[in-house]
C-alpha cells in the first residue's frame, strides 16, 4: 500500500527561526512529490518536485526531492506568524484518471511573535 | 473568480439520511477528485475522475458514489449516512492531458464539513 509519512508531527518555533519538515514515501510508480499549506481552509498549492537534486524555491520556501532515500524536505527560513499552518506532502504517481494523491500526516507548525 | 467551489459549505444531519455535496470548477480541467479529511486531518483520496475513467479508492464504502453531469462538476451522494462519515469533504481538480504546465498540481475547493448526529 502507497505510504506517505511526515515528521515532526508538530513544531513550535519563534519568529525568525528556520524550519525543516520532513516527508518520506513509499509510493508505486511513483511519478511526483507535492506540498502543500492548509491552514483554516482548503490546502493551497506549493511546490511540485519530479526531479531529484534539483532545488525549487519560493520566497522564503524552499524543497528538495532526493528519490534515492524516496524523501523531500520543506525549508522555511526567518518564519513569521503567518507561515502558521498544516503542511502536507503527497505522492502521486502514473496510471490512472489523472492523479491520485496519497497525503502524509501533515505537520502542524506554529509560529509565535 | 472562484476556481474550485462547493456547496454546502456546513451539512449537519442525521444517522441514515441520503445526502449530496456539489463540487463546481471554472478552470477547464479534465479530471476531478473527492477525498475526505478526518479530525486528525489527515487528507485520503475517495476518487479520482475524468470523462473517460472513474477509479474509487478502494476503502471507500460503495455507499458514497461520484456523479458527473458534466466535465465541471462531481458530485458526491452518500447513503445511509453513518456517524463515521463526519469529516470535511474536500474536492479538487487538476489538468491531466497535455496541459504543459505542471500536470500534477490539484486545485482544491473550500471543503465541505458534514456532521452526522
Amino acid at each position: 500500500e502507497d505510504k506517505v509519512v511526515q515528521s515532526p508531527l508538530s513544531l513550535v518555533v519563534h519568529e525568525g527561526d528556520t524550519v525543516t519538515l520532513n516527508c518520506s514515501y513509499e509510493v508505486t510508480n511513483f511519478r511526483s512529490l507535492l506540498w502543500y499549506k492548509q491552514e483554516k481552509k482548503a490546502p493551497t498549492f506549493l511546490f511540485m518536485l519530479t526531479s531529484s537534486g534539483i532545488e525549487k524555491k519560493s520566497g522564503r520556501l524552499s524543497s528538495i526531492l532526493d528519490k534515492k532515500e524516496l524523501s523531500s524536505i520543506l525549508n522555511i527560513t526567518a518564519t513569521q506568524t503567518g507561515d502558521s499552518a498544516i503542511y502536507l506532502c503527497a505522492g502521486s504517481l502514473f496510471g490512472g484518471a489523472g492523479n491520485m494523491l496519497t497525503f502524509g500526516g501533515g505537520t502542524r507548525l506554529m509560529v509565535k511573535p | 473568480d472562484t476556481a474550485v467551489s462547493q456547496t454546502p459549505k456546513y451539512l449537519v444531519t442525521q444517522m441514515g439520511n441520503d445526502k449530496s455535496i456539489k463540487c463546481e470548477q471554472n478552470l477547464g480541467h479534465d479530471t476531478m477528485y473527492w477525498y475526505k479529511q478526518d479530525s486528525k486531518k489527515f487528507l485520503k483520496i475517495m476518487f479520482s475522475y475524468n470523462n473517460k475513467e472513474l477509479i474509487i479508492n478502494e476503502t471507500v464504502p460503495n455507499r458514497f458514489s461520484p456523479k458527473s453531469p458534466d466535465k465541471a462538476h462531481l458530485n458526491l451522494h452518500i447513503n445511509s449516512l453513518e456517524l463515521g462519515d463526519s469529516a470535511v469533504y474536500f474536492c479538487a481538480s487538476s489538468q491531466e492531458i497535455g496541459s504543459g504546465r505542471a500536470v500534477n498540481e490539484q486545485f482544491f475547493g473550500p471543503g465541505t464539513r458534514l456532521t452526522v448526529l
